[in-house]
């Protein structure tokens, strides 16, 4: 079976500053893998996805994850962070069975921009 | 287009009671989902259904639940009788025909259920 670990629950950055949230995966298989968003009030929304072409990534919003295969890492990061950005950040990989597709989250982590 | 719609957003009910909880998802898309995310825990897969047919119902936790999908289109999870465990908020998604491992699944702003 799949697994994700997202590390740390809780991120805080300063507006402009480098954000980085951690994603591990365990996979038996060539994985797939997905950040997503939530805002609050709203569904989680796609911000990038990994289907082994190029292993940068790059999504919507400014972020972009990094592929490796050596760390089973999907680390996901933005150069700036933006008082818009504080949301809730979910890594996962998808697995087939019985023929049908299903995403496996990590725990989640929340990100907040501090002014 | 409209994204899929949840309803209700909020839900108190009592330990004993039941609950139906409802999922549109995008019009013309086949693959539909059930997740749920329990308090502090990740978000776990339920079941999906491919159009009316329940494919995979591997995550449903025990017979309280039941998930239903109407002519392949709007689908219904009923929770009874809901224990307090039971609690936390449950998404739905819904993705357009196929099941390859790269497809991106449009999720629900969720139900957030409270078992009192």
């Amino acid at each position: 079976a799949q697994s994700v670990t997202q590390l740390g629950s809780h991120v805080s950055v300063s507006e402009g500053a480098l954000v980085l949230l951690r994603c591990n995966y365990s996979s038996s298989v060539p994985p797939y893998l997905f950040w997503y968003v939530q805002y609050p009030n709203q569904g989680l929304q796609l911000l990038l996805k990994y289907t082994s072409a190029a292993t940068l990534v790059k999504g919507i919003n400014g972020f972009e994850a990094e592929f490796k295969k050596s760390e089973t890492s999907f680390h996901l990061t933005k150069p700036s962070a933006h008082m818009s950005d504080a949301a809730e950040y979910f890594c996962a990989v998808s697995e087939v069975a019985f023929g049908a597709q299903k995403l496996v989250f990590g725990q989640g982590t929340r990100l907040t921009i501090n002014p | 287009e409209a994204g899929v719609t949840q309803f209700p957003s909020h839900s108190v009910i009592e330990k004993g009671q039941t609950v139906t909880l409802r999922c549109d998802p995008i019009s013309g898309h086949d693959n539909l989902y059930w997740y749920r995310r329990v308090m502090g825990k990740e978000i776990k897969f339920l079941l999906h259904f491919v159009k009316e047919s329940k494919q995979d119902e591997s995550g449903m936790p025990n017979n309280r639940f039941l998930a239903e999908r109407t002519g392949g289109t709007y689908s219904t999870l009923k929770v009874q009788p809901a224990e307090l465990e039971d609690s936390g908020v449950y998404f739905c998604a819904s993705s357009p025909q196929g099941t390859g491992r790269d497809y991106e699944q449009y999720f629900g702003p969720g139900t957030r259920l409270t078992v009192t």
